[in-house]
């Protein structure tokens, strides 16, 4: 069965520094899709962003970037120039041929003013 | 606008109670998901629906039901078998298919005393 580990249960950034979520995960297939979600306080679940296990080029999404080390299974998320608006739970979330999303625990994140 | 939507917000029940939660959407998605999460547990798989008349267990399905009788709906039923029924439910819907973004709706926070 596929797992999907956050180790850092919260992190804190100071507004406009750069911060990097770590995300790893273990599976045994070789094609499979990885994703981040970003949860605000409203609760409502954003797709923030998706790499193709694939493609060995880093999905980029304006601020947010991911760094995919696919030997390692690793699957970190860099967030740029953090806004107070990136505060919120960060998922980290696989899925493989069976189309069923398995996620990690999540992550809190904080940013300072 | 196109969306999930899950009603009620708050949902508040006696224990040995059975009770529905609904979820609709309108992106003419085939596949739906609930999802339940609590602290410090990510979300968890509870049931999925990848075509009308057709669902399979998520990873705790134990004392919950659902139906899909239409495309556009996935009502869960929590039954008074589920030991330990308070919690945050979401439910989400995706095109057919690994890899496809799954959408999410605002949740239900459920409450049994």
């Amino acid at each position: 069965a596929q797992t999907v580990t956050q180790s850092q249960p919260e992190m804190s950034v100071q507004e406009a520094e750069t911060v990097t979520l770590s995300c790893t995960y273990d599976t045994s297939e070789s094609d499979y899709y990885l994703f981040w979600y970003k949860q605000p306080p409203s609760r409502q679940m954003i797709l923030v962003i998706r790499q193709e296990a694939y493609k060995q080029q880093n999905a980029t999404e304006n601020r947010f970037s991911v760094n995919f080390q696919k030997a390692a299974k690793s699957f970190s998320l860099k967030i740029s120039d953090s806004q107070l608006g990136d505060a919120a739970m960060y998922f980290c979330a696989y899925t493989g041929a069976n189309s069923k999303l398995t996620f990690g625990k999540g992550i809190t994140l904080s940013v300072r003013p | 606008d196109g969306g999930i939507t899950q009603s009620p917000k708050y949902l508040f029940r006696k224990e040995g109670q059975n009770v529905t939660l609904s979820c609709e959407q309108n992106l003419n998605h085939d596949a739906m998901y609930w999802y339940r999460q609590d602290p410090g547990q990510g979300l968890r798989l509870i049931y999925y629906s990848q075509i009308v008349n057709d669902f399979q267990k998520g990873d705790i399905a134990e004392g919950y039901s659902v139906s899909r009788e239409k495309k556009e709906s996935f009502p869960l039923t929590v039954t008074s078998a589920q030991k330990n029924p308070t919690a945050f439910y979401l439910c989400a819907s995706s095109i057919f298919g690994s890899g496809y973004e799954q959408y999410f709706g605002p949740g239900t926070r459920l409450t049994v005393t």
